[in-house]
């Protein structure tokens, strides 16, 4: 099994950009969760869904943020436009319901 | 509300000494999950433990145990004679039905082991 991937590892753009984020959990997992991970605010839980329906978006700081699960297979968390303080470490896990999570590498956003 | 504390931001010890890590949990679930994850400094972040709330037996695997005690919200997690391979950042997390099931994370306590 590949793990939890996520794309692309690096991001760097420039403030006002459009910024995509990928993930492809492992196959058979009915939960996936997006994190963001920021030396001030450590690892906040951005969105999570089930079965690929949104359970808790209570954590997407604002409208500029958005996230889909089209299948099972595959999650994108979009941030439109982006702004120098979303620079941050953003990491997609999955999981069997209420076992543990297994992480991707993450994705390491630098907005300019 | 769902809350995970880790009050210790940052702990230093010497090489082969004890080190314990607090984590402090709040819930009105009856059922609920507790778990520990190591991120080393490569930023990956490594499944160690899960424990749901109706076992409290403390469980010993290797340098590693973990000590929980629902009498006071705690799961604790002691490293036996570090190693400066245990060097990282530890994460509490916590998941259960009245957070919809999402998984809480505590802020996360940094170890430093130094040779």
């Amino acid at each position: 099994d590949a793990g939890v991937i996520q794309s692309p590892r690096h991001e760097v753009t420039e403030m006002g950009q459009e910024v995509t984020l990928r993930c492809k959990p492992i196959s058979g997992h009915n939960s996936l969760f997006w994190y963001r991970q920021t030396m001030m605010r450590g690892l906040e839980l951005l969105i999570y869904f089930n079965n690929n329906v949104p359970i808790d978006d209570s954590g997407m700081p604002e409208d500029r943020f958005s996230a889909k699960m089209p299948n099972a297979s595959f999650s994108t968390l979009k941030i439109q436009p982006s702004e120098p303080r979303d620079s941050a470490v953003y990491f997609c896990a999955s999981s069997p319901f209420q076992e543990k999570l297994f992480f991707g590498s993450g994705t390491q956003l630098s907005v300019l | 509300a769902q809350k995970v504390t880790q009050a210790q931001t940052e702990i230093s010890v010497v090489e082969k000494e004890d080190v314990t890590l607090d984590c402090v949990y709040e819930t009105r679930d009856t059922t609920y999950y507790l778990f520990w994850y190591k991120q080393p400094p490569s930023g990956e972040l490594v499944f160690l433990i899960r424990r749901n709330s109706f076992d409290e037996q403390n469980e010993i695997s290797g340098r590693y145990s973990w000590n929980f005690q629902k009498s006071t919200s705690s799961f604790n997690f002691t490293i036996t004679a570090s190693q400066v391979v245990d060097s990282a950042v530890y994460f509490c997390a916590l998941s259960g039905l009245s957070g919809t099931y999402k998984y809480i994370f505590g802020t996360g306590t940094r170890l430093k082991v130094l040779a």
